[in-house]
């Protein structure tokens, strides 16, 4: 499975947009890129998951370059609740199904 | 919008003890998993189940656990002689399939504390 590589943590403000890159230099043809989401005692929550160029959906935007070996989690406007821990993941496909590799993420956190 | 249910959120056991760990998953989906995290540190994989047999566990999932689906809706983790180490927040999801482009769902999660 590709190694993931992103910022520990980003502060932003309310208001802003905020843009969280994640490198993954070894993807493979067949994987996919997938970020969540993660309140301190909950479960990840999936944010939003593409292959390549730009998917947008009602919470953010994933912007994918053409070599993929890097993508965008673009937040527009945050608020203060989107202070959580932001995960990238490289998705492929191990055995009987998808095993996600978690690494640290990073925790975003947005102030007045 | 569907979602991973688990229960109990939180649940406390003496050291030595068994714990079942229950979730019921998307109804149409057709993998599912177990994850957990312990206080601080990553969210790890324990195993993947697909059509009534363990697909892939990790190092962690030893003896001391195991997995089963019981009926056509839950889906449930064991824990054997718990152990302090155990103290963990334990994650169930689900998939639809197994393809990379499919997403998984995660449960809010069971808190299990081992004293």
């Amino acid at each position: 499975l590709a190694k993931t590589t992103q910022p520990i943590s980003m502060d932003s403000y309310e208001g802003q947009e905020v843009n969280i890159t994640c490198s993954h230099n070894n993807i493979a043809t067949n994987d996919y890129i997938t970020w969540y989401q993660q309140f301190p005692s909950q479960g990840p929550r999936f944010i939003i998951q593409g292959y390549k160029t730009k998917v947008t959906n009602e919470v953010a935007s994933l912007f994918i370059p053409a070599d993929r070996k890097s993508s965008t989690l673009s937040l527009p406007r945050v608020s203060l609740s989107d202070t959580a821990v932001y995960y990238c993941l490289v998705v492929g496909v191990t055995g009987g199904g998808n095993k996600l590799t978690f690494g640290t993420g990073t925790q975003l956190k947005v102030e007045l | 919008e569907p979602e991973v249910t688990q229960t109990p959120s939180h649940q406390v056991t003496q050291m030595g003890q068994e714990v079942i760990l229950r979730c019921v998953p998307i109804s149409n989906h057709l993998y599912f998993y177990w994850y957990r995290q312990i206080l601080g540190q990553k969210v790890e994989f324990l195993v993947s189940f697909y059509n009534n047999e363990i697909s892939e566990k990790s190092e962690i999932f030893d003896d001391q656990f195991s997995v089963e689906r019981p009926d056509g809706s839950n889906f449930t983790l064991k824990i054997r002689s718990t152990k302090l180490e155990d103290s963990a927040m334990y994650f169930c999801a689900s998939s639809r399939t197994g393809n990379s482009g499919n997403t998984i769902y995660f449960g809010e999660g069971s808190w299990l504390t081992v004293v």
